[in-house]
C-alpha cells in the first residue's frame, strides 16, 4: 500500500511568517510530486509541482524534494489570511505513457493569524 | 480557457438508487480522472481514461464505473447506491502527454449524498 503522510495540522503562524507543510511518502519509485490548496467546501487547486531534488520556487511558494528520505515540503513565505486552507500533498505513482494515480496525504490545516 | 465542468454540483440519492456524474474537461486535455473525496478516507483514486480506455484503477468495488466519450468527456456510475458513497466526486483533468501531462487540474466537484 503505497502511502504519503502528512501532519493533520492545525498548524498555525502569524501573518508575515513563513509556513512551512511536510510530507513523506513511502513509494521510493515515485518521479512526481505536487501540491495543492483546498479551501473549505471547495475543491483542491495545484498549487505546483516538483519532479527534480532540490528547491523550485513560484512567488511566496518553494517546493523542496528530497528523494532520497523520500520527503517532500511546501513554504509559504509571507504568509497571508487568504492562505489559511488545508493543503494536500499528492505523488503521482504511475509514470510516462502509464498515466497517473495520484496519492493524496491526508493533508494539512493552515491556519494565518492576523 | 474554461476549466474542468462537473455536473450535477448536488445530489440527493437514496439506498440502492444509481447515479450518473458527467465532467467535460479542459480543452485539449485527453486523461479524466475521478477521485472521491470524504471525512474519513480523504482523497482517494478511482480510475483514470485516457482517449477513450480506462488507463489505470483504483481500489473500489465493480459498483463503480466510468468510460470517456470521443470528445474527451467522461462519465462516471455508481450503482446500487450505500450511505458510504456520500462524498464529493471529483473529476481531474490532464494533457495526458508531455513531460507535464500528469499534472491534474480538478473540477468544482459533485456533491452527492446518500440517504
Amino acid at each position: 500500500q503505497k502511502e504519503v503522510e502528512q501532519n493533520s495540522g492545525p498548524l498555525s503562524v502569524p501573518e508575515g511568517a513563513i509556513a512551512s507543510l511536510n510530507c513523506t511518502y513511502s513509494d521510493r519509485g515515485s518521479q512526481s510530486f505536487f501540491w495543492y490548496r483546498q479551501y473549505s467546501g471547495k475543491s483542491p487547486e495545484l498549487i505546483m509541482f516538483i519532479y527534480s531534488n532540490g528547491d523550485k520556487e513560484d512567488g511566496r511558494f518553494t517546493a523542496q524534494l528530497n528523494k532520497a528520505s523520500q520527503y517532500v515540503s511546501l513554504l509559504i513565505r509571507d504568509s497571508q489570511p487568504s492562505d489559511s486552507a488545508t493543503y494536500l500533498c499528492a505523488v503521482n505513482i504511475r509514470e510516462g505513457n502509464y498515466g497517473q494515480n495520484f496519492v493524496f496525504g491526508p493533508g494539512t490545516r493552515l491556519s494565518v493569524l492576523p | 480557457k474554461a476549466g474542468v465542468t462537473q455536473t450535477p454540483r448536488y445530489l440527493i440519492k437514496t439506498r440502492g438508487q444509481q447515479v450518473t456524474l458527467s465532467c467535460s474537461p479542459i480543452s485539449g486535455h485527453r486523461s479524466v480522472s475521478w477521485y472521491q473525496q470524504t471525512p474519513g478516507q480523504g482523497l482517494q483514486f478511482l480510475f483514470e481514461y485516457f482517449s477513450e480506455t480506462q488507463r489505470n484503477k483504483g481500489n473500489f468495488p465493480g459498483r463503480f464505473s466510468g468510460r470517456q466519450f470521443s470528445n474527451s468527456r467522461s462519465e462516471m456510475n455508481v450503482s446500487t447506491l450505500e450511505l458510504g458513497d456520500s462524498a464529493l466526486y471529483l473529476c481531474a483533468s490532464s494533457s495526458g502527454q508531455g513531460a507535464t501531462g500528469n499534472t491534474i487540474y480538478f473540477g468544482e466537484g459533485s456533491w452527492l449524498t446518500v440517504v
